[in-house]
């Protein structure tokens, strides 16, 4: 079966650091995507990675790995703001977006 | 850039009563539409999908349907509610233009069935 793993919930200090963790296992690869979801709100799109490698916006980051089947979220100089849950998502072979529960982030003063 | 419109926002319903959700999109053509739940707490649930008018693909089988009458409108629909029906009900659409191929969310509607 096709299979996202994140971790449920994760507590940083403001200012601080986080690394955000998302292994799978999909039938086919066409992509993984991390997106940010607000209490009460629809997600919104952070990134794309298709190829190994890191890609980089602002105080987020994505890095990839296809052959561990393995992606993390990187966010820097963390703000109150960054309170929310994120999701990962990877494309499988027929282009359907499998997703992870999402991982809670809380973000104390 | 595509805008996403989805209503209504928040509904509280009683079982057995019908239900419609509707979804429009804008500044994008023959897009691929869908509709997702997410119970709290929970990840996101792929309801229905459509490449096109008319073409509906149903991932769970459910007391739920889903119409799509013209390009970009997409409504969710239901005779008779349950109770399990309750959640966060999202519209989504990815746009045919764009390599990437990310889903752009609606406002997403609030549903409690009493």
């Amino acid at each position: 079966g096709q299979n996202i793993d994140q971790p449920t919930e994760m507590t940083a200090t403001e200012g601080a650091i986080v690394q955000i963790n998302c292994t799978y296992q999909t039938s086919g690869f066409n992509g993984l995507f991390w997106y940010q979801q607000h209490a009460g709100e629809a997600p919104t799109f952070l990134s794309y990675n298709v190829l190994d490698g890191l890609e980089e916006k602002g105080r987020f980051s994505s890095f990839l790995s296809r052959s561990k089947g393995y992606s993390y979220l990187l966010l820097k100089e963390l703000q109150m703001k960054d309170s929310a849950s994120y999701l990962c998502a990877v494309m499988d072979s027929n282009y359907q977006l499998i997703w992870g529960a999402g991982t809670k982030l809380i973000i104390k003063p | 850039s595509q805008t996403i419109h989805q209503w209504p926002a928040t509904l509280v319903q009683p079982v057995g009563s019908p239900l419609s959700l509707e979804c429009t999109v804008e500044g994008t053509s023959n897009p691929n539409l869908y509709w997702y739940r997410q119970a709290a707490g929970r990840g996101l649930q792929l309801l229905f999908y459509s490449v096109g008018i008319g073409q509906i693909s149903s991932e769970v089988p459910q007391n739920l349907s889903a119409s799509r009458p013209q390009d970009r409108q997409f409504i969710l629909s239901s005779k008779k509610l349950l109770l399990s029906d309750s959640g966060f009900y999202l519209c989504a659409c990815r746009s045919r233009d764009r390599d990437t191929g990310e889903l752009f969310f609606g406002e997403g509607s609030r549903l409690t069935v009493l």
